[in-house]
């Protein structure tokens, strides 16, 4: 498995309170990536990263920020946590040498629930 | 943008059965092609994935899947299915003319093996 870690790994928390999700990896990969996944919808891409302190949105950016200071870690915000933000929030990593090497790792995924 | 559809969204089998999960993708140039799948608890894992060559394509425990690019499908089979393949498959796909190194994921197929 690729070394990527998640943390908390299961979180719970109010309305319109700030939650930060980290990402961390060992693989020294280029690119890094947020995704939620909601039954019915499978996974949308929140923001990526292809590079340290470069970040751009997905498809589902909205009230989510990101940072990436360092190679190994990625930042998801959640600026003021809304119930619709409850999901399960899952980390992702690829190496892109080459523009075909698209392959995506996970990360074991965080649980959080807003209430 | 991408977009991909997984037209089965529950399939239950008996083992033994044969399985053939549907996928088709919108865009028509050049891609990249993944099927995932999520066992109960677990984060994603790369089944097989296609970049070029052969359109059939073989992965882990036994799954195939083959690339029309005539029908824009990538259609996963399993010949025979056992119980421990109960888990959710998801086909992604990534175009590699635009949008940076992002996946489009379909919604997800779950699937039930039962003995």
């Amino acid at each position: 498995d690729a070394g990527i870690t998640q943390s908390p790994r299961h979180k719970v928390t109010e309305t319109g309170t700030p939650v930060t999700l980290r990402c961390h990896q060992t693989e020294n990969h280029r690119y890094m990536y947020w995704y939620r996944q909601d039954p019915g919808h499978g996974l949308r891409l929140i923001h990526y990263s292809y590079g340290v302190k470069d970040t751009d949105k997905g498809e589902v950016s909205d009230g989510y920020s990101v940072s990436r200071s360092k190679t190994e870690d990625f930042l998801l915000t959640l600026e003021s946590a809304t119930s619709s933000q409850t999901s399960v929030y899952f980390c992702a990593i690829s190496n892109t040498a080459a523009r075909s090497y698209n392959e995506q790792f996970f990360g074991p995924g965080t649980r959080l629930t807003v209430l | 943008a991408q977009s991909v559809s997984q037209h089965n969204h529950h399939v239950i089998l008996s083992e033994a059965a044969s399985l053939e999960l549907g996928c088709n993708y919108s865009y028509g140039g050049t891609v990249n092609l993944f099927w995932y799948v999520q066992y109960p608890g677990q984060h994603l894992q790369l089944l097989l994935k296609y970049f070029s060559g052969d359109p059939l394509v073989k992965g882990i425990k036994g799954f195939e899947a083959e690339f029309i690019k005539s029908k824009f499908s990538f259609n996963l089979r399993k010949p025979s299915v056992q119980w421990s393949d109960t888990a959710e498959y998801f086909c992604a796909v990534n175009s590699l003319t635009g949008g940076g190194n992002k996946l489009t994921f379909g919604t997800g197929t779950q699937l039930k093996v039962e003995l």
